[in-house]
């Protein structure tokens, strides 16, 4: 069975701050990466994909994840992060004969103004 | 357009019994899956349906089962409830089950 890890569980930055969270998984075939994020109070939502292609995937809010396949990688980076950026995010991988994401547990990041 | 609805969005249930918690997919969408979330923990996978058919099952009990209607809803049901089913119960549509999920809010369940 595959599964994700995050190894970064609590982040706190200050506003304008770099920021790159880590996301490995299990399985060396073909697989779909995810990252998810979940806004205070708000439903889960898609912040970008990579199904193929390019490996540097560009999500919504200036956010963008490398997959790295030798490394089993998949981390999310954001240039400048702002207040706004406060929320849960989760990496979600599909692969190994099953394509329904498995998720990791995610980072609680907190971004001080 | 209308997102994924879940209902109730909090249930209050005693142990040993049942619960049925219901989800209606984003129109289109033909896939539903099911997700548990305990505090501090991503969401574990419990069920998926495509087409009305079951494809896939996460590592959870008989207690567990789950349908899915002919307009696409579903429904997931637990019996003989125990304290650590309390949780977020997530339900997430797609158009095939293998792209991108969309959530619904979830149903909290709490167990006494």
């Amino acid at each position: 069975a595959q599964s994700v890890s995050q190894h970064n569980h609590h982040v706190i930055l200050s506003e304008a701050a770099s920021l790159e969270l880590g996301c490995n998984y299990s399985y060396g075939g073909t697989v779909n990466l995810f990252w998810y994020v979940q806004y205070p109070g708000q439903h889960l939502q898609l912040l970008l994909k990579y199904f193929s292609g390019d490996p540097l995937v560009k999500g919504i809010k200036g956010f963008e994840a490398e997959f790295i396949k030798s490394k089993f990688s998949f981390n999310l980076r954001k240039p400048s992060v702002q207040w706004s950026d406060t929320a849960e995010y989760f990496c979600a991988v599909g692969g190994g004969g099953s394509y329904i994401p498995t998720f990791g547990r995610g980072t609680s990041l907190i971004v001080h103004p | 357009d209308a997102g994924v609805t879940q209902s109730p969005t909090h249930l209050i249930k005693t142990r040993g019994q049942h619960v049925t918690l219901r989800c209606s997919p984003i129109s289109g969408h033909k896939s539903v899956s099911w997700y548990q979330q305990v505090l501090g923990q991503g969401p574990q996978f419990i069920f998926q349906y495509y087409e009305k058919e079951e494809r896939g099952r996460g590592n959870f009990p008989d207690r567990f089962s789950a349908r899915q209607f002919p307009n696409y809803s579903s429904e997931l049901n637990v019996n003989a409830l125990l304290l650590g089913d309390s949780a977020l119960y997530l339900c997430a549509s797609s158009l095939t089950g293998e792209g991108p999920l969309h959530f619904g809010n979830g149903t909290r369940l709490t167990v006494t």
